[in-house]
């Protein structure tokens, strides 16, 4: 079946520095989605790409969607401790949404 | 914006116990809705998709008699644990998919549950 991996697992970085996490498909997709889970809670959706070579940004976060639309990648600029949480990419099934297994953000202040 | 509330957000019961958690969507219908558990520090494991007014639709692996699904109205899922063992000590989450607002699933705030 289809499968989303995402790297890496874990990305501890200093404050002020930057953060990318990247998400590959098994298949094309039709859209890609991310979404952000802060510690203790429950995920949130962030943001969806549609077209190829799609690039949204929401003020120090910027999502990239793949010219095959195979891949994506969220881009952090300049990360604050408001960041910390777990950042999941996830792709259309078979009438379901399919999660990478995330990245974990920590940040150091 | 979407919105579904899970309830309750924390329960502990003991071995043997039953557990129900409910989740609605407050201002959208939901002919559909979805499980996941989550263990920590570990992602998304969806359990079962739940079909309003039909059976709900297991993942490989899950226990259908175990975690028991109702989806009696658009608005209203249910997970009910049956006799609940610590080993069932997760955190349960709930989704569904507002449908052509391209807002993403909205999921509910999670239940965590204690089996002692």
């Amino acid at each position: 079946g289809q499968q989303v991996m995402q790297i890496p697992q874990y990305q501890h970085v200093q404050e002020g520095e930057d953060f990318t996490t990247y998400c590959n498909s098994s298949t094309t997709l039709s859209n890609i989605q991310w979404y952000k889970q802060r510690p203790g809670g429950h995920p949130v959706f962030l943001i969806q790409l549609v077209k190829s070579g799609e690039v949204k940004k929401q003020k120090r976060l910027t999502f990239q969607f793949g010219e095959a639309k195979k891949n994506s990648s969220l881009h952090i600029t300049a990360t604050q401790t408001t960041d910390v949480g777990t950042y999941f990419c996830a792709g259309p099934g078979s009438e379901k949404l399919v999660f990478g297994k995330g990245t974990k953000l920590t940040v150091n202040p | 914006g979407a919105v579904v509330s899970q309830h309750p957000s924390w329960v502990i019961c003991k071995s043997g116990t039953s557990v129900k958690i409910e989740c609605r969507s407050l201002d959208f219908q939901a002919t559909t809705m979805f499980w996941y558990r989550q263990f920590p520090k570990q992602s998304l494991m969806l359990m079962a998709t739940s079909n309003e007014g039909s059976k709900a639709t297991y993942e490989q692996g899950v226990e259908k008699d175990k975690f028991l699904i109702n989806h009696a109205s658009l608005t209203l899922s249910t997970l009910t644990v049956t006799s609940a063992h610590p080993e069932d000590s997760s955190f349960y989450i709930c989704s569904a998919d507002p449908q052509g607002a391209y807002y993403g699933y909205t999921f509910g705030s999670g239940t965590r549950l204690t089996v002692v």
